[in-house]
C-alpha cells in the first residue's frame, strides 16, 4: 500500500541555518504531496503542497518539489526562525484511496 | 467558508471507563472524514475514515469505534479506555470528488488515561 518515510528526528537547528527535513513516498497511483505543520497544542496545518511531478510547492519561506523519479519531496528553508520551531509531516493522498498518510513527523528545533 | 470543531481539547479519563470525542463540520457537505491518533514521540496513525453517513472503514484493530450518525458529524468512542489509548486525537476532513485537495484538521483532543 501506500506509504510515507520521513527523516527522523529532533533536528535542532541554530537561527538563520539551512534546513532540509526528506521524505520520500511509495504510491500505486499518481499522489499529491503535502506538508504539514503542527505547533505545540495544536492540530495540523497545511504548509505546502504539489499535485503533480516536478511541481515545487513553496509558502513562508518553505519549498519541495515533487520529484518523481526519486519518489521524493523533500522540504526545505534557507535560513530558519525560532518560530519555525514545530513537528513537520510530509504526507500523501491517493484519490484513489480516500485516505491520506502520513509520515512519523520530523520535530524542529531552532535556537536563538 | 468551512470550518472544523472537535471536543473536549483535553480529557482525563480513568481506565475503564468509556469515551466520546466529537467532531463536527460547517460550510461543506458529504465530506470525507477521518480520525487520526498521535501517541507521544510518534506520529499519525489513521484510525477511521469515513465516505458517508454510516460508512465507516477502520484501519487497525483497536478498542475503540467511530460512527457517523449525520454528514457533517463524527464521533469517536470506546466502551472501556485502556491506557495505551492516551493520545492526541484529531479529526479531519477532505472534500470528496475534488481532486488535489488537502485534508483541514481540528485542534486536537489530548486524551490521558489514568
Amino acid at each position: 500500500g501506500d506509504s510515507v518515510t520521513q527523516m527522523e528526528g529532533p533536528v535542532t537547528l541554530s537561527e538563520e541555518a539551512f534546513l532540509t527535513i526528506n521524505c520520500t513516498y511509495t504510491a500505486t497511483g499518481y499522489p499529491s504531496l503535502f506538508w504539514y505543520v503542527q505547533y505545540p497544542g495544536e492540530g495540523l496545518q497545511l504548509l505546502l503542497k504539489a499535485t503533480k511531478a516536478d511541481d515545487k510547492g513553496s509558502n513562508k519561506g518553505f519549498e519541495a518539489t515533487y520529484r518523481k523519479e526519486t519518489t521524493s519531496f523533500h522540504l526545505e528553508k534557507g535560513s530558519v526562525q525560532v518560530s519555525d520551531s514545530a513537528v513537520y509531516f510530509c504526507a500523501l493522498s491517493d484519490q484513489g484511496n480516500n485516505d491520506m498518510r502520513f509520515g512519523a513527523g520530523t520535530r524542529l528545533t531552532v535556537k536563538p | 467558508s468551512q470550518t472544523i470543531h472537535q471536543w473536549p481539547a483535553t480529557l482525563v479519563q480513568p481506565v475503564g471507563s468509556p469515551l466520546s470525542l466529537e467532531c463536527t463540520v460547517e460550510g461543506t457537505s458529504n465530506p470525507n472524514l477521518y480520525w487520526y491518533r498521535q501517541a507521544a514521540g510518534r506520529g499519525l496513525q489513521l484510525l477511521f475514515y469515513s465516505i458517508g453517513i454510516g460508512q465507516i472503514s477502520s484501519e487497525v484493530p483497536q478498542n475503540l469505534s467511530a460512527s457517523r450518525p449525520q454528514d457533517r458529524q463524527f464521533i469517536l468512542s470506546s466502551k472501556k479506555l485502556l491506557l495505551s489509548d492516551s493520545g492526541f486525537y484529531l479529526c479531519a476532513w477532505e472534500p470528496q470528488g475534488i481532486m488535489n485537495t488537502e485534508a483541514f484538521f481540528g485542534q486536537g483532543t489530548r486524551l490521558t488515561v489514568v
